[in-house]
């Protein structure tokens, strides 16, 4: 079955250090790979996306991702976090076959805390 | 601001009440989404919607119930409510129903359920 595993519920980062959020999936076909974050009280917003071809992906903010096929693994980093990073982060992967296409299938989240 | 737009904000009723949520995707967009998110579940998939037909059903329980206008806009129907379906409510819009097309998120309807 297809799954997206997060395994860190809360990370906390001094401001301006880097930052990395792991995401692992389990798909059975070429995955289509999110990240959203969810500011409080707000919806969700893509930061980036990954297909197919450069496994580094750049989106916006200033995140990345890599996609590493051998580890299942999608990871997101920031260089240099900013206070108003803080918030929830949720990688997801998208159904791409069959009458499910399009659905996102959700990780739990990360909850990014952010010292000043 | 993602040009989905859902009803109500917030939403307090109670055991055994039915309540509508109410969608206006992103205009173009023809397919609709709904998630719920719940703080043990997470965020789930619904249901979807692509031009006012049912295209996939997720973890939806035989108490709710969804449709999508010929307007394209889309209420998601909870009837007799526990109070484990207290949770944020999200609808999402994109243009098809393929994860090539990016899904757009309203703010959500949170749902208080006592």
């Amino acid at each position: 079955a297809q799954s997206v595993t997060q395994p860190d519920i809360h990370i906390t980062v001094s401001e301006g250090a880097s930052l990395e959020l792991r995401c692992n999936y389990s798909y059975g076909a070429t995955p289509y790979l999110f990240w959203y974050v969810q500011s409080p009280g707000q919806g969700l917003q893509l930061l980036l996306k990954y297909f197919s071809g450069d496994t580094l992906v750049q989106g916006i903010k200033g995140f990345e991702a890599e996609f590493k096929r051998s580890q299942s693994s999608f990871n997101l980093r920031k260089p240099s976090v900013h206070w108003s990073d803080a918030a929830e982060y949720f990688c997801a992967v998208g159904m791409n076959y069959g009458g499910s296409q399009g659905n996102l299938i959700f990780g739990k989240g990360t909850k990014l805390s952010v010292k000043p | 601001d993602s040009g989905v737009t859902q009803t109500p904000k917030h939403l307090i009723t109670a055991t055994g009440q039915r309540v509508t949520l109410r969608c206006s995707p992103r205009s173009g967009d023809l397919s609709v989404y709904w998630y719920q998110q719940s703080l043990d579940q997470g965020l789930q998939f619904l249901i979807q919607y692509y031009n006012g037909e049912e295209r996939a059903k997720g973890n939806i329980l035989e108490r709710f119930s969804a449709q999508q206008f010929p307007d394209l806009h889309s209420e998601l129907n909870l009837s007799s409510l526990e109070l484990g379906d207290s949770a944020l409510y999200f609808c999402a819009s994109s243009v098809e129903p393929s994860p090539r097309n990016e899904q757009f998120f309203g703010p959500g309807t949170r749902l208080t359920v006592l």
